[in-house]
């Protein structure tokens, strides 16, 4: 069964500081992998979408890189702020089966403490 | 600014009574996605379709729950009869063909069935 965990479940940091999540896959057979966003309440925003054949994608403060032979993903997010406190997904694309189905992991909730 | 919208956003019934969430996608979108969100299983994929046909609801307990899209502009995902163990937030995405980047979600509504 093709899964995807994030470990810590939550996390509480002071501002400023850099931090970085964590994402595992158990299958190697990736097409992609994104990084969401979820604010209390809301849907879902999408961060960054890293395609198999890429290591790393960056946005602003935010880096995301993907290890298919270790099945691990991370986010990087630099000079944490307060407006970053949120629940982070990360989800991923396997390939062989349907393109559009995205399996999530549970989350990683995020407070950075002014 | 196109969104996805979702009503209701907040809907509380009883055991055994029918619920109706409907979802608009963005105009122009062609494929729609319903999600479940719980604090147990996280984000689940229930069902989506691709110009208004449905390509897989194997996530869907087919006994009571159904999903639909009368036309381009809604889809619906019913419960009937609603039990308790379907409290959870109900979320819609919309994207566009192929491009796997493109999943815009809704804010999502929240059934209780007590």
């Amino acid at each position: 069964k093709q899964e995807v965990t994030q470990i810590p479940a939550a996390l509480s940091v002071p501002e400023g500081e850099n931090l970085v999540l964590n994402c595992s896959f158990t299958d190697s057979a990736i097409y992609n992998l994104q990084w969401f966003r979820q604010d209390p309440g809301k849907g879902l925003t999408s961060l960054l979408l890293i395609q198999s054949s890429q290591r790393e994608q960056t946005s602003g403060r935010l880096n995301a890189s993907l290890d298919k032979s270790s099945g691990r993903s991370t986010l990087y997010i630099a000079a944490s702020q307060p407006g970053d406190s949120a629940t982070y997904l990360c989800a991923a694309y396997f390939s062989g089966g349907s393109n559009y189905k995205l399996t999530f992991g549970k989350g990683t909730l995020l407070t950075v403490n002014p | 600014d196109a969104r996805v919208t979702q009503t209701p956003r907040h809907k509380v019934t009883e055991m055994g009574q029918e619920v109706t969430m409907r979802c608009q996608p963005i105009l122009g979108h062609n494929t729609v996605f319903w999600y479940r969100q719980t604090m147990m299983q996280g984000l689940e994929l229930l069902a989506y379709f691709r110009n208004r046909a449905p390509l897989d609801d194997s996530g869907m307990p087919k006994d009571r729950f159904s999903a639909e899209m009368p036309d381009a502009t809604l889809a619906t995902l019913k419960i009937q009869p609603s039990e308790p163990r379907d409290s959870a937030v109900y979320f819609c995405a919309s994207g566009l063909g192929r491009r796997l980047d493109t999943q815009y979600f809704g804010p999502g509504t929240r059934l209780t069935v007590l």
